[in-house]
C-alpha cells in the first residue's frame, strides 16, 4: 500500500523568503501525486498535481513541485512567500489505477512579517 | 455556484447517540468521499462511493455508516459504536475518481458532550 511522509510538521519563514515543504512517498508502482492547502476551519483546495510528463509541476498562487522518482519525493516550493500563504499543506498520493487518496500528516506553514 | 455543502458546521453528540452529517454536491460528480481529520494525523478515509447505490469502506470505517441513494448526496452517520468521534469531518467529491481534483466541503466539527 502507498504511504506519504511529510518531514516537517511546522515550517516558520519570514515574508518574501523562499520555502520548501518536503514530501516523500512509498510505492512500488506508478503513482499520482498532489498538494492540497487548507486554510483555518475550511476544506482543502488543490494546489497542483503530477500525473505524468514533466517532473516540474506549476500550481496556483506561485507554488511549484518537482517529482523525483529516484528519491520518491515530491517537494513543494515557492520562491517568495506572503502572509496569506499561512496555512496547512498536505501531500497526497494515489496509485495510477487506485481508488484511494492517501494524505500525509500535513505541514503548517507560518509566514511571519 | 457549484460546490459541496456540509451541514451542520458544528455538531455535538451525547453518549450512545447516533448523529448524521450531511453532504450535498451540485457538481454532477460520480465519486464522493468522507475523511476524518485529527490534529497532526492528516486526513483518513472513512468511506467512499464511486457511483450511486454503491460504497466501500476506507481505512477507518468502524463505527460509521453511509448511504448513497442519490448522486448528489452522501450522508455519514457516526454511530454509538464509534468511541472517539471528536474530529473534523470533511466530505469531498470528484468527477469519477481520485486521480482527478477533489472538491472539498467546509467541514463539520463533531464534539462529544
Amino acid at each position: 500500500a502507498q504511504s506519504v511522509t511529510q518531514l516537517d510538521s511546522q515550517v516558520p519563514v519570514f515574508e518574501e523568503a523562499p520555502v520548501e515543504l518536503r514530501c516523500n512517498y512509498s510505492s512500488s508502482v506508478s503513482v499520482y501525486l498532489f498538494w492540497y492547502v487548507q486554510y483555518p476551519n475550511q476544506g482543502l483546495q488543490l494546489l497542483l498535481k503530477y500525473l505524468s510528463g514533466s517532473t516540474l509541476v506549476k500550481g496556483i498562487n506561485g507554488f511549484e513541485a518537482e517529482f523525483n522518482k529516484s528519491q520518491t519525493s515530491f517537494h513543494l516550493r515557492k520562491p517568495s512567500v506572503h502572509i496569506s500563504d499561512t496555512a496547512e499543506y498536505f501531500c497526497a498520493v494515489t496509485l495510477e489505477y487506485g481508488n484511494k487518496l492517501v494524505f500525509g500528516a500535513g505541514t503548517i506553514l507560518r509566514v511571519k512579517s | 455556484d457549484g460546490g459541496i455543502t456540509q451541514s451542520p458546521k458544528y455538531l455535538f453528540r451525547k453518549e450512545g447517540q447516533n448523529v448524521t452529517l450531511s453532504c450535498e454536491q451540485n457538481l454532477n460528480h460520480d465519486a464522493m468521499y468522507w475523511y476524518r481529520q485529527d490534529p497532526g494525523q492528516g486526513l483518513r478515509l472513512i468511506y467512499y462511493s464511486q457511483i450511486v447505490n454503491d460504497f466501500q469502506k476506507g481505512d477507518i470505517a468502524e463505527g460509521y455508516s453511509v448511504s448513497r441513494e442519490k448522486k448528489e448526496s452522501f450522508p455519514l452517520t457516526v454511530t454509538s459504536a464509534q468511541k472517539n468521534p471528536t474530529a473534523f469531518y470533511l466530505c469531498a467529491s470528484s468527477l469519477t475518481g481520485v486521480q482527478e481534483k477533489l472538491f472539498f466541503g467546509s467541514g463539520t466539527q463533531l464534539s462529544v458532550l
